[in-house]
């Protein structure tokens, strides 16, 4: 059973739509949850970082973590063509050096 | 953009050959990880260093080995290629701190194909 485990999709959704995007992970130990944005032949960048559980808004952005059901979330709003990508989210144990675990990435793409 | 450069873009190699990947991280950043992202894929952890030393190694062979330089820029080396080392690698940087919102930032990766 892979750590972190994420619907490889593929995704479509019309322009304006909310979109969710899901990972379940199995080591309690994660503390710290990041949603990375990856577009077609480019490195992954970094979206939204999140601290134990709760909700975090950035603009059209709101991540979720319920660390209780190990069960992290992206939503976008108004979802626009440029936000389609792959959507990778990643974790880790402790604060600083430590390494990143990933999904696999959800292939998204939003219909104009 | 993030401020990681890293060369080539693409690379084709046969089986049995060596290969270096280079990474040039943010000035500032101590400490750069290197990772393997086979297609449709997450980044899988390769190593990581840390002012020159590494500092944390992932599920890879010995042959992976790399190196960081004073500079702010390292590489990764890959021996006795296999087909299965066919992926994109990438380094990320960061500041290396103790800081809670220390975040790894990503270059745009080499493409390395094994034939």
């Amino acid at each position: 059973q892979k750590e972190v485990e994420q619907d490889p999709g593929p995704l479509s959704v019309p322009e304006g739509a909310i979109v969710s995007l899901n990972c379940t992970y199995s080591n309690s130990a994660f503390q710290y949850f990041m949603w990375y944005r990856q577009y077609s032949r480019k490195g992954p960048e970094l979206l939204m970082y999140t601290y134990s559980s709760g909700n975090k808004e950035d603009g059209r952005f709101t991540a979720q973590v319920d660390k209780s059901s190990k069960y992290i979330s992206l939503f976008i709003r108004d979802s626009q063509p440029s936000d389609s990508a792959t959507y990778l989210c990643a974790m880790r144990v402790n604060f600083g050096n430590e390494k990143l675990t990933f999904g696999t990435g959800t292939r998204l793409t939003i219909i104009p | 953009e993030t401020g990681v450069t890293q060369s080539p873009t693409h690379l084709i190699k046969t089986r049995g050959q060596q290969v270096t990947l280079r990474c040039s991280s943010q000035s500032g950043h101590n400490t750069v990880s290197w990772y393997q992202q086979a297609l449709g894929q997450g980044p899988q952890f390769i190593f990581q260093y840390y002012r020159e030393e590494e500092n944390g190694r992932g599920n890879f062979p010995p042959r992976f080995s790399g190196l960081q330089f004073p500079n702010y820029s390292s590489e990764l080396n890959v021996n006795a290629l296999e087909l299965d080392d066919s992926a994109l690698y990438l380094c990320a940087s960061s500041q290396g701190t103790s800081g809670s919102t220390d975040t790894q930032y990503f270059g745009p990766g080499t493409r390395l194909t094994v034939l």
